[in-house]
C-alpha cells in the first residue's frame, strides 16, 4: 500500500513570499489533515478535511494560509505572505474516517528567511 | 493548561534498559490513544493504538492507559540503539464523531546509549 505523498521535501523562501505544499494521501482514506511541526514541539494541527470538507480549520491562520482538496483526493496548503515564524515541517496525514491512526507523509521542510 | 502533556526529555537510557514515556490528559472525551515515533527528519510512525484502559502488548512494546487517571504509558522492553528517536503521544476523542481531531503531545527525545 503506498503511502502518504508530499512535496516538495524541502522549500527556502524570503519572508512575504508565498509557497505551496501538496499532499496525496492513502488512497481511500476520506480524512486528511495538515499539521505544522515547529523544531521541538509535536504537530499542531491546522486543518481537517473529511472528502472535500472542512472539518476543522481553528487553528489555520486564515489571512495567510490557505488549504483546498480538491475532488476529495489531493491537498494543496498555501502561505500567503510567509513569515519568519511560519518556517517549520508541514505535515500531511490521512486516516480512513474521522479520528483513528492517522498516517503521516514525510513532511516539507520549510524556511523562511 | 495544555490538554495533552508530555516530559519533553531528552531521555537518554542504556542499551537493554526499560523505557517508561508517558503522557497526561485533561479532556475526559478523549477515547483513542495513539503512540508515534519520529525519526530526525521523517514524517511520525504509528507505533501503537488502543481505545481502552489497560495494556496492550506488540513485541517490545506496551502501551498502557488508565482513564481514571488520565494517564497513559509506552513501555520499551530490551532497547535498541534503533529506538532512538522521538516518541508522540496522541489522542481523540470518539471515532466517527466530527469533533474527532488527533491532538499530540510535545514529544520526548529518547537516546538508547550502545
Amino acid at each position: 500500500e503506498a503511502g502518504v505523498a508530499q512535496s516538495p521535501r524541502y522549500k527556502i523562501i524570503e519572508k512575504r513570499q508565498s509557497v505551496a505544499f501538496w499532499c496525496n494521501p492513502i488512497s481511500g482514506h476520506a480524512t486528511l489533515y495538515w499539521y505544522q511541526q515547529i523544531l521541538g514541539q509535536g504537530p499542531k494541527l491546522l486543518i481537517q478535511f473529511q472528502n472535500n470538507g472542512v472539518v476543522d480549520d481553528s487553528q489555520l491562520p486564515k489571512d495567510r494560509f490557505s488549504a483546498e482538496r480538491l475532488k476529495g483526493v489531493d491537498s494543496t496548503l498555501k502561505i500567503q505572505p510567509a513569515k519568519l515564524e511560519d518556517s517549520a515541517v508541514y505535515l500531511c496525514a490521512s486516516s480512513l474516517d474521522y479520528g483513528g491512526e492517522a498516517f503521516f507523509g514525510q513532511g516539507t521542510r520549510l524556511t523562511v528567511v | 493548561q495544555k490538554e495533552v502533556e508530555q516530559d519533553p526529555g531528552p531521555l537518554s537510557v542504556p542499551e537493554g534498559a526499560i523505557v517508561s514515556l508517558n503522557c497526561t490528559y485533561s479532556n475526559s472525551a478523549f477515547q483513542y490513544f495513539m503512540w508515534y515515533r519520529q525519526y530526525s527528519r521523517k514524517g511520525p510512525e504509528l507505533l501503537m493504538y488502543t481505545y481502552s484502559s489497560g495494556n496492550k502488548e506488540d513485541g517490545r512494546f506496551t502501551a498502557q492507559v488508565d482513564k481514571s487517571s488520565k494517564y497513559i504509558s509506552l513501555f520499551i522492553r530490551d532497547s535498541q540503539p534503533s529506538d532512538s528517536a522521538t516518541y508522540l503521544c496522541a489522542m481523540s476523542p470518539p471515532l466517527y464523531s466530527s469533533a474527532s481531531k488527533i491532538i499530540f503531545g510535545s514529544g520526548t527525545r529518547l537516546s538508547i546509549r550502545p
